[in-house]
């Protein structure tokens, strides 16, 4: 069973701060790494859906980064605003389903 | 494209009942999942299909039973709820290599 291994669990940012999480994950057999947005009482929406070494992805303010060799992906949030208070799932597929990690919780006091 | 669609949202059930949860989506999607999802403990997988009439566990499929006779719908029953099973559950389906569409999820107490 693959280990998808999320830090930090949560982070206290104010707004306007830029940061960034990291997602660890197997590196044999990879297949793909997918990065979830995830507000409380709502279901997770897809962000980035990254599968080569040296992926690069940017929505808006977020970006993410993989690195398969080693087995890492990092998200980043440039200029952190209160909306982008969530918890970010990353999920990593072999060659069956996705495993997700437990989350990093983002809050962003304004 | 309605998407994913759980019902119901919301539910109580006494210890020992039983119960569906359905799921249903509208993008003609092969693969189907249930996960729940309990404090601190992210997203666990209880089972899966890649397609009508396939299904298999993931990984904690005790107490739980599920059917895939259409593309559509995968329901998943509690056929003797004990209070573990309260939790909030996801239905989410997939296409490929895209990302996994997501039901807005069923809060389920077992009391």
């Amino acid at each position: 069973i693959l280990n998808v291994e999320q830090s930090p669990q949560s982070l206290h940012v104010q707004e306007g701060d830029s940061t960034n999480f990291t997602c660890s994950f197997p590196s044999s057999n990879f297949y793909a790494l997918h990065w979830y947005r995830w507000e409380t009482a709502k279901s997770p929406e897809a962000l980035f859906v990254m599968t080569l070494n040296g992926d690069e992805k940017k929505k808006g303010r977020i970006s993410a980064t993989l690195n398969t060799k080693e087995g890492y992906s990092y998200l980043y949030i440039k200029g952190s605003q209160p909306e982008d208070s969530a918890t970010y799932l990353c999920a990593s597929r072999s060659q069956g389903n996705l495993i997700f990690g437990k989350g990093t919780k983002l809050s962003v006091k304004p | 494209n309605a998407g994913v669609t759980q019902t119901p949202k919301f539910h109580i059930l006494k210890i020992g009942q039983s119960m569906t949860l359905q799921c249903t989506q509208d993008m003609n999607h092969n693969y189907m999942y249930w996960y729940r999802q309990d404090p601190g403990m992210g997203l666990k997988l209880i089972y899966y299909s890649v397609g009508a009439g396939i299904t298999d566990k993931g990984e904690v499929p005790n107490g739980y039973n599920v059917s895939r006779s259409t593309t559509e719908d995968f329901p998943l029953r509690l056929e003797l709820a004990a209070p573990s099973q309260t939790s909030v559950y996801f239905c989410a389906s997939r296409q490929g290599n895209q990302p996994q569409h997501f039901g807005d999820g069923t809060r389920l107490s077992i009391l």
